[in-house]
Order: structure tokens, then sequence, then C-alpha cells
């Protein structure tokens, strides 16, 4: 079975500080990683996978295969960063549709 | 091109009985899947369609089924309504790089 798991319902950071939003998973397989973002108002839109290796909005994660883990981290958060983030796990192959959400946290930055 | 788009946005049903909610994916993609989301649940897999057929399904009784038209716009019906039922339910489409598009979701309330 799947399961990803976000410790921190709510994380309050100030602006310029770094920001680390926690991501665990348990699969037995080798799964494709994602985090999506909902800002207010808006749906659901990706933020970014981990086999793109990209930084999006200076958002970056690495997949931690030991610790089954999956962080997103940015080190200088801004106010617009405001929004709930999920992390998501999919199987892959034909189950790439198919995709287990963590429960979110909710990103507060301050002035 | 145009987003994920569902129909209708809100809607108020009563126990008992059951409801009809449709989904336009963005052009060109052949997959759709649906999810629920709730305040105590968060966003759970209901099941993904690709060219008609039900690839994967999720963990949800009988009374929550789904089908896939030739134009790949998707329709998902929930029977005997319970109170329970009330959550958003969201619209995602994938493209043929495996990411998934949400739309903006139905506003089910069941009274």
């Amino acid at each position: 079975a799947q399961r990803v798991t976000q410790p921190e319902k709510l994380l309050s950071v100030f602006k310029g500080a770094p920001v680390e939003l926690k991501c665990n998973y348990s699969y037995s397989g080798s799964p494709e990683l994602f985090w999506y973002v909902q800002y207010s108002r808006q749906r659901l839109q990706l933020l970014l996978r981990h086999i793109s290796r990209e930084s999006i909005k200076g958002f970056t994660a690495d997949l931690n295969k030991g610790e089954t883990s999956f962080h997103l981290k940015k080190p200088f958060a801004q106010e617009e960063d405001s929004a709930m983030y999920y992390c998501a796990l999919s199987a892959g192959g034909t189950s790439y549709g198919k995709l287990t959400f963590g429960q979110g946290t909710i990103l507060t930055v301050h002035p | 091109k145009a987003g994920v788009t569902q129909t209708p946005r809100y809607l108020i049903k009563t126990r008992g009985q059951q409801v009809t909610l449709s989904c336009s994916p963005i052009s060109g993609h052949r997959s759709v899947s649906w999810y629920q989301q709730t305040p105590g649940q968060g966003l759970q897999f209901l099941f993904e369609y690709f060219s008609e057929t039900q690839r994967n399904k999720g963990n949800f009784p009988g009374r929550f089924s789904g089908r896939q038209f030739s134009n790949s716009r998707s329709e998902m019906n929930v029977s005997t309504l319970e109170l329970g039922d009330s959550a958003l339910y969201l619209c995602a489409s994938r493209d043929g790089g495996n990411t998934i598009y949400f739309g903006e979701g139905s506003w089910l309330t069941v009274v």
C-alpha cells in the first residue's frame, strides 16, 4: 500500500527565512514523487516532480530513498509562497493517473 | 488551451438522491481521473479512465461510478447519496508526459 505523510499541518515563517516542508512516504516499489500547490482561490497545480530535478519558483525537492523522504525547500521564503502544499506519490506505469496525497501543509509567510 | 472544466460547480442534493458530475479534460488528454477532497480525509483517489476504460480504482463503495466517452469527456455518478458524500470532487487530466492538471472542482453538499 502507498502512504504519504506530511507531519506539519501548519507552518509559519517570516519573509526571507528558509522554509522546509516535510514529506515522507511508504511504498515498496520505485515511486514518482510530486509537490502540488494550491494558492488561495486557485486550482491545485503541479509545483515540481522529482524526476525533473528542477527548481520552480525557488523551490527544490530531493528524493531520499534511504529515508523515504521528499522534503520541499526554499532558501528565502516570499509572501506569495503562502499556500497549501501537498506531497503526492504515483506508482508509475499504468498507475500514473493515480496519486496518493499527503494531508497537506498550510504555509504562511509573514511580512 | 482551455483547462480542465468541471460542471456543475456547486450543487445541493438530498440524502438518497443520485448525482452526476461532468468533466471535460484538456484537449488531447486521454486520461481522466477523479478525486474526492474532504477536510477529514483530504484528497482521495476515486478512479481513472483512459481511452474509455477504467484503469485504476480507489477504495470507494460501488455507489461511486464513472465512465469516459470517446471524446475523453468523463462523468462520475454517486447513487444513494449519504451526508458523508459532501465534498469537493476534483477531476484531473493527464498529458503524454504524465503531468496531471486539475479542474476547479464540483462542490457537492448533501442535506
